[in-house]
């Protein structure tokens, strides 16, 4: 089934861990983003990809650090982990930018919770 | 600054219509979304909106006004199933999309 897939569905750390979330699309899009989810808050913008060896910063990325090696795989790693970092974390990919209608696929999410 | 206003809950009636809101104040547009929220789930698309006027999609339409920077989704004929979180998304003046909080929609029998 093509999407986006996402590992680990949740789990729980402590805090000052390493931790990598995985996602892998199978769709061939270029652009590839992760955002996180608060409640009460918009989704918000931690990374972006634009394409295969490109990265760029969103709304709130300090804490998280990003790679896109190849066009299916765009891993989120959390060098250090602490509490105000718990949340749902959704990988997204899109056709392309510079496009309005641009519209995204989400993976199912990974609930990170850190202790 | 940048921001999506939309209401955090509203509660409608299975069978019935129910209209839910977005007003944008962004650094220009290039086009609104609503995505479809289960609790639990990941966003799903729904509608896009570029131009002014209203897109129908089966029970669902959305409405477009840029000169007033505001938008609304209208659900039809209500199911249980219905029953998620609505989520408006902008496109700025630099292709990023700015999400508001959403709207949680309860549905009752």
């Amino acid at each position: 089934i093509a999407g986006i897939t996402q590992a680990p569905t949740s789990q729980i750390l402590a805090a000052g861990r390493r931790m990598t979330l995985r996602c892998t699309q199978d769709m061939r899009h270029n652009a590839m983003y992760w955002y996180r989810q608060d409640l009460g808050l918009g989704l918000r913008l931690i990374h972006y990809s634009n394409t295969a060896g490109t990265t760029g910063k969103g709304e709130v990325p300090d804490g998280y650090s990003v790679s896109r090696a190849n066009t299916d795989d765009f891993p989120l790693t959390l060098a250090s982990a602490v509490p105000s970092q718990t949340s749902v974390y959704f990988c997204a990919s899109s056709p392309g930018q510079g496009s309005g209608a641009n519209v995204l696929t989400f993976g199912a999410g990974s609930r990170l919770t850190v202790l | 600054g940048q921001n999506i206003d939309q209401p955090t809950e509203m509660t409608a009636t299975e069978g019935a219509i129910v209209q839910i809101n977005c007003t944008y104040q962004t650094s220009g547009f290039n086009g609104l979304f609503w995505y479809q929220q289960h609790a639990g789930e990941a966003p799903t698309f729904l509608s896009y909106n570029v131009l002014d006027g209203l897109e129908e999609k089966g029970r669902f339409s959305s409405f477009l006004s840029r000169s007033k920077g505001y938008s609304y989704l209208l659900l039809k004929e209500l199911q249980m199933k219905d029953s998620a979180s609505y989520l408006c998304a902008v496109t700025d003046s630099n292709y990023q999309l700015i999400w508001g909080a959403g709207t949680k929609l309860i549905i009752k029998p």
